[in-house]
């Protein structure tokens, strides 16, 4: 079993839709969850971090269920910009500073 | 341009020859990290530096691939040989080592090709 899975999409929406996206995890004893955004053939970078009692900044809001082990991220009012492939992120415990990534999921929003 | 930074942005190279790539981190990181990204994938970690020293590596990084940060600031990825499976993005992050949350701000990444 992967260490961190999502559902690679794409997922396809207009302008001003809501979308969900989905991740699980596999070791039980990670403690630090993340959403980083990758914009095609550009580096990752920090989206939002993931509390245990949820956070929200913007349009954005990322959801922790650690006995499901279970992230999520919502986008609401999408917009062209936000077209993206966004990667669920976990620190690893046993490296104490490597992140691990999902493949990542693609969202494309159109006019 | 106070960012991560990396050089080249390209490479290509034929299979068997020697690669090096170089990262530059934001001044004040002390901690430096390469990563491995290939088409359709998630970046997967491969070797991490506080300072100087080398203090974890991936299962990843066969002996081919050696990476060094002689004076704790920039840092080079050696890869001997080359394979067509090295072929991927390689990106290197750099984060300040302190506080509750480390963020990592990664660099441009550097594309090898290997023919």
């Amino acid at each position: 079993r992967k260490e961190v899975e999502q559902d690679p999409g794409p997922f396809n929406v207009p302008e001003g839709a809501t979308v969900a996206f989905n991740c699980t995890y596999s070791n039980s004893a990670s403690q630090s969850f993340f959403w980083y955004r990758q914009d095609c053939r550009k580096e990752p970078k920090l989206l939002m971090s993931v509390y245990s009692s949820g956070n929200e900044d913007g349009r954005f809001t990322a959801q922790l269920n650690r006995a499901s082990q279970y992230i999520s991220l919502l986008i609401r009012d999408s917009k062209l910009s936000d077209s993206a492939t966004y990667l669920c992120v976990v620190l690893s415990n046993q490296a104490g500073t490597a992140l691990i990534f999902g493949k990542g999921t693609t969202l494309s929003v159109s006019s | 341009d106070t960012g991560v930074s990396q050089n080249p942005r390209h490479k290509i190279t034929k299979r068997g020859q020697n690669v090096t790539f170089r990262c530059d981190p934001i001044s004040e990181h002390n901690r430096l990290y390469w990563y491995r990204q290939t088409l359709g994938q998630g970046p997967e970690f491969l070797t991490y530096f506080q300072n100087e020293a080398q203090l974890e590596k991936s299962r990843l990084l066969s002996d081919r691939f050696s990476a060094e940060r002689p004076k704790g600031s920039f840092s080079t990825l050696e890869i001997q040989r080359t394979e067509q499976g090295d072929s991927a993005m390689y990106l290197c992050a750099s984060s300040f080592g302190q506080g509750e949350f480390d963020e990592q701000f990664f660099g441009p990444g550097t594309r090898l090709t290997v023919l």
